[in-house]
């Protein structure tokens, strides 16, 4: 079975910096581009970050071009988010999806709060 | 980046009736490969989203049958053949033909 489990949400001032994760289990990690996907409180959906099976190619939407970096580690099935200079906007709950294009699996979500 | 637009965005139905929902993008899905990556995702109150269907009209595993996606190019429809209980959520459409992927506003499935 597919598990994706998201962790390091929290509160964070304006400014401020927070690195998620997601643990990956019952697939083959290292075969699947992975994405961040968040969406803020009573909002829709916004894709962020997507990192490919490697980690040669990341992109990531505008809005947190700059601040925002995905990484993995394959060896510990294991996804990051370093969110740098967090924004009031940034607040929501972030997900970790397995693939890029179709999104098949996602995590239950971890939910940063950016707020003084 | 690819506007997706949904409507209705609230959809009342009566339990055992049909329900369509229609997503429209502001360009072609199409993409190099000749796929065309539209994806349907349903979102149960306090739940992350679970993807229905993929590439417009696959259903994923143990999706019911009921649940049918269709449409090409820009113009795109999920349809409930019959509404279940369990079917009340937010539902969203999904691009990932063109980078940054990007969702429908979503569509509210409540019983009357």
């Amino acid at each position: 079975e597919v598990q994706l489990v998201e962790s390091g949400g929290g509160l964070v001032q304006p400014g401020g910096s927070l690195r998620l994760s997601c643990a990956a289990s019952g697939f083959t990690f290292s075969t699947y581009w992975m994405t961040w996907v968040r969406q803020a409180p009573g909002k829709g959906l916004e894709c962020v970050a997507n990192i490919k099976q490697d980690g040669s190619e990341k992109y990531y939407v505008d809005s947190v071009k700059g601040r925002f970096t995905i990484s993995r580690d394959n060896a510990k099935n294991s996804l990051y988010l370093q969110m740098n200079s967090l924004r009031a906007e940034d607040t929501a709950v972030y997900y970790c999806a397995r693939e890029t294009r179709a999104l098949s699996h996602w995590g239950q979500g971890t939910m940063v709060t950016v707020s003084s | 980046d690819v506007v997706m637009t949904q409507s209705p965005l609230s959809l009342p139905v009566t339990l055992g009736q049909p329900a369509s929902i229609s997503c429209r993008s502001s360009q072609s899905l199409v993409y190099s490969d000749g796929n065309t990556y539209l994806n349907w995702f349903q979102q149960r109150p306090g739940q992350s989203p679970r993807r229905l269907i993929y590439m417009v009209s696959n259903r994923d595993s143990g999706v019911p049958d009921r649940f049918t996606g269709s449409g090409s190019g820009t113009d795109f429809t999920l349809k409930i053949s019959r509404v279940e209980a369990e079917d009340v959520g937010v539902y969203y459409c999904m691009q990932g033909t063109r980078w940054p992927w990007t969702f429908g506003q979503g569509t509210k499935v409540e019983i009357k």
